[in-house]
């Protein structure tokens, strides 16, 4: 058990839908990553935020948008969504003061299909 | 441009055998940091071993090592006894600039190596 959370674990919608994911970093950590994996594109990073505020943008589609909440929990929210956006969507923490390799800490994952 | 390269897309190897998993990356930073991920049938990610660009030395943990020859741009993860509950899919990620908290620490991940241990 990594210690960072997702919910849910499983999300069927249909197009056009939006749908939100929600993320807990592990206790202590900063930084919550987004990732999709997918099995055209791979892992591909999304979004980065760091105690509350966005650091980095990876390919995000406008669709899509996330935040960073003061108890560094975060939301991942998909929108106007096509069959395209089915994938498996991590998120993964890391930050904790100390660490000397800023290791990211994946949680289960949320497996969203789009039908 | 960042590039990681899995150019294995599937090993087998025998139970109790070592097996070498092989990794090649791209830079231009001099400062970064080397992952290995693995991903069972279940799904979740596992971090498994880390290698920072000025490590002296091989990273280990347990019975995994890594392989880090830096003028090769290369980070092989070998796996020593290989247990049944090896096989999975296995990543190799890096991460750009010093990783340091709050930093820019996106990972960028190859496409992966999937292996079956045998018994």
């Amino acid at each position: 058990d990594s210690g960072v959370t997702q919910t849910p674990k499983h999300l069927i919608t249909a197009t056009g839908q939006r749908v939100t994911l929600r993320c807990s970093p592990r206790s202590g950590d900063l930084s919550v990553y987004w990732y999709q994996q997918s099995l055209d594109q791979g892992l591909q990073f999304l979004i980065q935020y760091y105690n509350g505020e966005e650091r980095a943008k990876g390919n995000i589609l406008e669709r899509f948008s996330a935040q960073q909440f003061p108890d560094l929990h975060s939301e991942l929210n998909l929108s106007s969504l096509e069959l395209g956006d089915s994938a498996l969507y991590f998120c993964a923490s890391s930050g904790r003061q100390g660490s000397s390799t800023d290791t990211q800490y994946f949680g289960p994952g949320t497996r969203l299909t789009v039908l | 441009a960042q590039k990681i390269t899995q150019t294995q897309p599937g090993m087998f190897v025998q139970e109790k055998e070592a097996v070498t998993l092989d990794c090649t990356y791209d830079t231009s930073d001099p400062s970064y940091g080397l992952f290995w991920y693995k991903q069972p049938s279940s799904g979740e990610m596992i971090f498994l071993i880390y290698q920072g660009s000025y490590d002296q030395q091989n990273a280990t943990e347990g019975r995994y090592s890594l392989n880090f020859q830096k003028a090769r741009k290369s980070a092989n993860l070998v796996i020593s006894a290989s247990q049944l509950g090896d096989s999975a899919m296995y990543f190799c990620a890096m991460r750009e600039a010093g990783g340091f908290s709050g930093g820019y620490n996106k990972l960028i991940f190859g496409a992966g190596t999937r292996l079956a241990v045998h018994p």
